[in-house]
């Protein structure tokens, strides 16, 4: 397997302030991470994939302006959430791939729940 | 458009095997089956991924039907922890189409 961590675990802000949230590969270099939004009782939808040293990819509907994806080294990649409101109260899990020639799999960090109050 | 077709929820006692069955009848010849679970407020944790062939690892075995319209995960031995939703999910095994689509899975509950 692959080991992801993700920081904060769990965060709470008031409506308007901004949130950043880390995602690292522990053990091997991904180029490809995926980050992904969760609402209680519903499946993952993912919402962008985040390239090392390029832009990241959004899928319909996700406003890139809001969530700000930067995926500065091999090992880490940060999702942040500007100026959060209520709504976007969810739980952000991240996945890195480890690719073809060993796995070819996502791995999947433990995600972080943020309430915007 | 769901790619696969799972039950909602399924039991299975506590020892005994659990086969969790799907459907994706139009899955094509580069399509890889990947299997997931997902335990409550956990990010979800892979379990085993096949083409054509069977496949076995140390949490699971994955049946492939012959002519890959189906699948079926079984957990031999279940336990209590093995509680969770279960994802199958199919995907394009070509360069550049690493994404994964998540559909509602399966919610298996392990009874004592």
């Amino acid at each position: 397997g692959a080991v992801v961590s993700q920081h904060p675990s769990r965060v709470i802000c008031k409506s308007g302030t901004s949130v950043k949230i880390e995602c690292r590969s522990l053990d091997f270099q991904a180029t490809t991470m995926f980050w992904y939004r969760q609402f209680p009782k519903q499946s993952l939808m993912l919402m962008a994939t985040s390239n090392e040293g390029s832009k990241a990819t959004y899928e319909q509907g996700v406003e890139k302006d809001k969530f700000l994806i930067n995926h500065a080294s091999l090992t880490l990649s940060t999702l942040t959430v500007t100026s959060a409101h209520p709504e976007d109260s969810s739980f952000y899990i991240c996945s890195v791939h480890r690719d073809r020639i060993l796995t070819d799999t996502q791995y999947f960090g433990p995600g972080t729940r943020l309430t915007v109050l | 458009d769901a790619k696969t077709t799972q039950p909602t929820s399924m039991d299975c006692a506590e020892g005994r095997a659990a086969n969790l069955p799907c459907n994706h009848s139009t899955i094509s010849g580069n399509e890889y089956v990947y299997w997931y679970r997902q335990i409550h407020s956990q990010g979800p944790q892979y379990i085993i991924h096949g083409l054509k062939n069977n496949e076995t690892n140390e949490m699971a075995s994955l049946i492939i039907t012959e002519d890959r319209k189906s699948s079926t995960l079984i957990l031999p031995h279940a336990t209590l922890r093995d509680t969770a939703v279960y994802y199958c999910i199919v995907r394009d095994s070509n360069f550049g189409n690493e994404k994964l689509t998540f559909g509602t899975g399966t919610r298996l509950t392990i009874i004592p």
